[in-house]
């Protein structure tokens, strides 16, 4: 079973404007990852929020953690028609570290 | 600097043909797992490995085999193709193990593979 789900499923948006996704997830986490794949690609990791941390930033992104409601969110601030791709949430569950994958949110920027 | 090299790109079998996925990386990485990716199912765990010859089940292990004979290599055997492997295959690779889980995942591109 997922232990992540992201939320819109897609999204769809114009060059300039901010684009938000959100992740929720089921069980106690000692990390939770964004990645960003694009089309026919690996996944790429973008920002990684340690169970203990309520905000972080990269660039143009803001990855937030609410552990008491099990749930993330991803900003892309001034998204630009490179953004289009699809945005996964990863959460780091055991002692080894396995991650598990949301479905993921497919984002679009047009020009 | 190669990173998570993952070959072939593409390939199509026949139902109960086996074959075997190729994972390598070049960045000493001790931990390495394989994950297939299905439409709107988001990539689910299949084997992973902590190091040279120690190996485990993920989330889908059934119908695949795994060994890690070197650091480098993690190498995914198909044992008798069925339709419903028809999907997209990554490898992925993290420094580090145990408590050093706090790294991420670097990825192959990815092999597709269909069954007919």
């Amino acid at each position: 079973s997922q232990q992540g789900e992201e939320d819109p499923q897609a999204l769809s948006i114009q060059e300039g404007e901010n684009a938000t996704m959100n992740c929720s997830y089921k069980t106690s986490i000692n990390n939770l990852q964004w990645y960003r794949q694009n089309s026919g690609r690996g996944l790429v990791h973008l920002i990684l929020i340690r169970s203990n941390e309520r905000e972080k930033h990269s660039g143009r992104l803001r990855v937030t953690l609410d552990t008491s409601k099990k749930s993330s969110s991803l900003l892309i601030t001034a998204s630009r028609a490179a953004d289009t791709a699809s945005y996964f949430c990863a959460t780091a569950y055991d002692s080894w570290g396995k991650l598990q994958f949301g479905a993921g949110t497919q984002v679009v920027v047009t020009p | 600097n190669a990173g998570v090299t993952q070959t072939p790109k593409f390939q199509v079998l026949k139902t109960g043909q086996s074959m075997t996925l190729q994972c390598a990386q070049d960045m000493n990485h001790e931990y390495m797992s394989w994950y297939r990716q299905d439409p709107g199912m988001g990539l689910r765990l299949i084997h992973y490995s902590v190091g040279a010859g120690i190996t485990d089940q993920g989330e889908v292990p059934n119908g695949y085999n795994v060994s890690r004979s070197t650091t480098e290599d993690f190498p995914l055997r198909l044992l008798s193709a069925a339709p419903s492997q028809t999907s997209v295959y990554f490898c992925a690779s993290r420094a580090g193990t145990g408590g050093a889980y706090n790294s991420p995942l670097h990825f192959g591109n990815g092999t597709r593979l269909t069954v007919t």
